[in-house]
């Protein structure tokens, strides 16, 4: 089984409506991240969680809220979507704590079209 | 300037081929460096760190070279899999764990 599972891998929705992109982990890692990846902008910080109580904006989070449901949950929602949020959204996950390392691991990603 | 600027490619090259990937990053108290390779329409994947010294995983070589704030990757006997966009990606340890990702480079390994 993959160690970072996204759902749902495609969504089509209409401008206005709300939607909720899960991720869920099983490697251990406390720390958790949304990106979004448009073609040629390169991938771009969403929202970043280090613990359940640790929740930080990143460099574009509007339009955006995030929430930490456990360890190993972190869910994205678009309060109303507009078409600038069609995107391929990735999670990710990365060790903490003294000694870990930075490297992150994503999951495969939800396709988002909003018409 | 960019806080990663990676060669803008693409790069087309036949099997067997040796390519070079060349990256700059703009913070000097950056601390961790990373390549990454994506697949069409997949997750990023990590391909190999980054250390000073410079390392090897069998066709694959990073340098860093932290004077010049610039890092490559070179991939010997390039292959039909190795067709991939490669992201050069920076840690810059003030910044809380988070990573600062190249737009990436995309190879093309021809038959």
């Amino acid at each position: 089984d993959a160690d970072v599972t996204q759902t749902p891998r495609n969504r089509i929705t209409k401008t206005g409506k709300r939607i909720m992109l899960e991720c869920s982990q099983t490697k251990g890692h406390d720390r958790m991240y949304w990106y979004r990846q448009d073609p040629g902008l390169g991938l771009r910080l969403i929202y970043y969680s280090f613990d359940v109580k640790d929740i930080n904006k990143g460099e574009i989070s509007d339009g955006y809220s995030v929430s930490r449901q456990a360890q190993a949950k972190f869910s994205l929602s678009l309060e109303s979507a507009i078409p600038n949020q069609t995107a391929l959204y990735f999670c990710a996950t990365s060790a903490g704590g003294r000694g870990s390392s930075y490297e992150q691991y994503f999951g495969p990603g939800t396709r988002l079209t909003v018409t | 300037r960019k806080e990663v600027e990676q060669d803008p490619g693409p790069f087309n090259v036949p099997e067997g081929a040796t390519v070079a990937f060349n990256c700059t990053y703009s913070n000097s108290a950056s601390q961790s460096f990373f390549w990454y390779r994506q697949d069409c329409r997949k997750e990023p994947k990590l391909l190999m760190s980054v250390y000073s010294s410079g390392n090897e995983d069998g066709r694959f070589t990073a340098q860093l070279n932290r004077a010049s704030q610039y890092i490559s990757l070179l991939i010997r006997d390039s292959k039909l899999s190795d067709s991939a966009t490669y992201l050069c990606v920076v840690n810059i340890v003030r910044s809380n764990y988070k990573l600062t990702f190249g737009k990436g480079t995309l190879l093309t390994v021809n038959p």
